[in-house]
């Protein structure tokens, strides 16, 4: 069955450490994203890609950087810039720039330790 | 003022009533509407794109009107897996691009 899959589903990271959360599809989309979800609060864009080896800055970019090097994969890291990290990390991706909606990864959990 | 703008609620409702969502938006350039569902600690899913004519999918009826900018999400005879937040979400023309934009959702509880 064709889907999004994030890995992994929890992760624990130190204070002042990278780390690198998965997205893969296998939808054949052309687009994908990520979101940021804080308790209480809506999705947040961090970043977007359009097409492979093309990506875009969201609106709360600062401290996250994502590569595209292949159409089914769009990792994101989270740096040690980024000086609130803790929150729910969604990948999502589209056809068609959205037009017909998002579908979602079951999403990554980050806690800061 | 927000792009999309839901009551939060939680809307507290008995098992078999019926509760209305609203979900107002700026952009009179929107393109397309969908209401989506996100259960506690997951991804959101698709509940049912909105068109100007209105649809129905069972037990959720969901509005558009373009000239108030206002979309509205009926579910009749709650059931107690209704239980969830409902995100209105636009897709929109962004500065650049064409998004997606979501509301912060409305929450809403069934019980017995």
């Amino acid at each position: 069955d064709g889907g999004i899959t994030q890995s992994p589903k929890y992760l624990f990271r130190k204070e002042g450490q990278n780390v690198t959360l998965s997205c893969e599809q296998n939808l054949n989309h052309d687009a994908m994203y990520w979101y940021r979800q804080d308790p209480g609060q809506g999705l947040r864009l961090i970043y977007y890609s359009q097409i492979v080896n093309d990506f875009q800055k969201g609106d709360i970019a600062e401290g996250y950087s994502v590569s595209r090097e292949k159409k089914e994969s769009f990792p994101l890291t989270v740096t040690s810039a980024q000086k609130n990290p803790t929150a729910f990390y969604l990948c999502a991706s589209s056809q068609d720039r959205g037009r017909d909606g998002y579908t979602f990864g079951s999403g990554t959990r980050l806690t800061v330790v | 003022r927000k792009e999309v703008e839901q009551d939060p609620g939680p809307f507290n409702v008995p098992e078999g009533a019926t509760v209305a969502f609203n979900c107002t938006y700026s952009n009179s350039a929107s393109q397309s509407f969908f209401w989506y569902r996100q259960d506690c600690r997951k991804e959101p899913k698709l509940l049912m794109s909105v068109y100007s004519s209105g649809n129905e999918d069972g037990r959720f009826t969901a509005q558009l009107n373009r000239a108030s900018q206002y979309i509205s999400l009926l579910i009749r005879d709650s059931k107690l897996s209704d239980s969830a937040t409902y995100l209105c979400v636009v897709f929109t023309r962004g500065t650049g691009f064409q998004k997606l934009v979501f509301g912060t959702g409305t929450r809403l509880l069934v019980s017995p």
